[in-house]
């Protein structure tokens, strides 16, 4: 079955630091890729997504590249800020109309001043 | 831009107590979901619904779950007897089919944190 493996947190930086989340897929054909944020206290945010190989889905300076060859969608972000500081979800929705979207485990991350 | 509400945002219940979540999805969305994250953990899903019926439903949604679209707009989650381990933040989530359908994100609740004691 389809499933998605991100890396384990906490992630912790400091402001303006490089900021890379891996996220693997395992899926059959070419699944729709998201990445969701949850804000402390929040619902879940549609942060970006991608849905055919090779899509680089952007949004508040992060983005993500749909990499079939290596199953992968990793989230970057080039200057992270403390607002920035959530869980972030990868997740992923099968190719058929009834597929459910399926969430990683998250990776909180935690930005420093 | 349109919301999926949920009510209450809070509910603390006794054990064996019966509780209904709400939610009010996006107007023109004709697949519900209901998901639920226990504290600090993955976010699992429970139940599908589209055309007032359960489309799909995890091993997690037993009997003591059940799903209704009771008027057109609110779609809600019930759990008849609650347990401790039922305590949770749970998610309304809702979509649109169309071309691509699953492109589409769900446009998820803020959520209802349970709490069961």
């Amino acid at each position: 079955g389809n499933s998605v493996t991100q890396m384990e947190g906490p992630v912790t930086l400091s402001e303006e630091a490089f900021l890379t989340i891996n996220c693997t897929y395992t899926a059959t054909g070419y699944p729709s890729l998201f990445w969701y944020v949850q804000y402390p206290g929040e619902g879940l945010q549609l942060l970006l997504k991608a849905t055919k190989a090779d899509d680089k889905g952007s949004n508040k300076g992060f983005e993500a590249t749909y990499r079939k060859e290596t199953t992968s969608f990793h989230l970057e972000k080039g200057s992270v800020q403390v607002s920035d500081s959530a869980v972030y979800f990868c997740a992923l929705r099968g190719v058929n109309r009834d597929d459910k979207i399926i969430f990683g485990k998250g990776t909180r991350l935690h930005i420093l001043p | 831009e349109p919301e999926v509400t949920q009510t209450p945002s809070h509910q603390v219940t006794q054990m064996g107590q019966e509780v209904i979540l709400r939610c009010v999805p996006i107007s023109n969305h004709l697949y519900f979901y209901w998901y639920r994250q226990i504290l600090g953990q993955k976010v699992e899903f429970l139940v599908s619904f589209y055309n007032n019926e359960i489309s799909e439903k995890s091993e997690i949604f037993d009997d003591q779950f059940s799903v209704e679209r009771p008027d057109g707009s609110n779609f809600t989650l019930k759990i008849r007897s609650t347990k401790l381990e039922d305590s949770a933040m749970y998610f309304c989530a809702s979509s649109v089919p169309g071309q691509g359908a699953p492109s589409y994100g769900y446009t998820f609740g803020s959520g209802t944190r349970l709490t069961v004691v």
